[in-house]
């Protein structure tokens, strides 16, 4: 089974400061996990993700995410944030004994304040 | 590149009748799953077909079916339509393996009346 944790609804920050959004799993096999980012109205964008190698992984937008295995956890980071980060941010997780099939978290609302 | 395709993007239904949605992936992918996204539930996985088989499903009752065809290009249909199937249905397609990215459309907004 496949299960994954936002633990935060809403994240504040202000602009230039560094922002970190959480994420916990839970999977039956190997972790693959992606970190999407959702403006109104709109679809899911696609960040970044970690499948294997370097636990700390780099993606669009000056997005990172660090994967930690004994934490079961792939925490987003930025270093300076941006009014225009403002977003909804989902973590998914899938695992290797169901290729087709992601669980998504709740979603964070990340607002950025000048 | 074209990304992935939803039509029709906003449609307003009655109670009681019957919606398809439709939904062409990126080129060369095999793989498209289904979402309901609404506010109070997130994003709720419905079901992911792959090379024109149904793969996964999510637990979701029989009003929802879905299908894919030869080209990859696939349909969701949900009959019966209740209040609560208001929500936006997102697709997204990928190569079809664990590793590979889903990519998203930009999904179609289902009103219940």
């Amino acid at each position: 089974a496949q299960s994954v944790a936002q633990p935060e609804d809403q994240v504040n920050v202000a602009e230039g400061n560094p922002l970190t959004v959480k994420c916990t799993y839970s999977v039956s096999g190997n972790p693959y996990l992606f970190w999407y980012v959702q403006y109104p109205n709109r679809g899911l964008q696609f960040l970044l993700k970690y499948i294997t190698g370097d636990n700390l992984v780099k993606g669009s937008y000056g997005f990172e995410a660090e994967f930690n295995k004994s934490q079961t956890s792939f925490h987003l980071k930025k270093p300076s944030a941006l009014v225009s980060d403002s977003a909804l941010y989902f973590c998914a997780v899938r695992d290797d004994t169901n290729a087709g099939k992601s669980t998504f978290g709740d979603g964070t609302t990340l607002t950025v304040k000048p | 590149k074209a990304g992935v395709t939803q039509t029709p993007r906003y449609l307003i239904k009655t109670r009681g009748q019957q919606v398809t949605l439709s939904c062409s992936p990126i080129s060369g992918h095999r793989s498209v799953s289904w979402y309901q996204q609404t506010p109070g539930q997130g994003l709720q996985f419905l079901f992911e077909y792959f090379s024109e088989t149904q793969r996964n499903k999510g637990n979701f009752p029989g009003r929802f079916s879905g299908r894919q065809f030869s080209n990859s290009r696939s349909e969701m249909n949900v009959s019966t339509l209740e209040l609560g199937d208001s929500a936006l249905y997102l697709c997204a397609s990928s190569l079809g393996t664990v590793g590979n990215t889903i990519y998203f459309g930009e999904g179609s907004w289902l009103t219940v009346v």
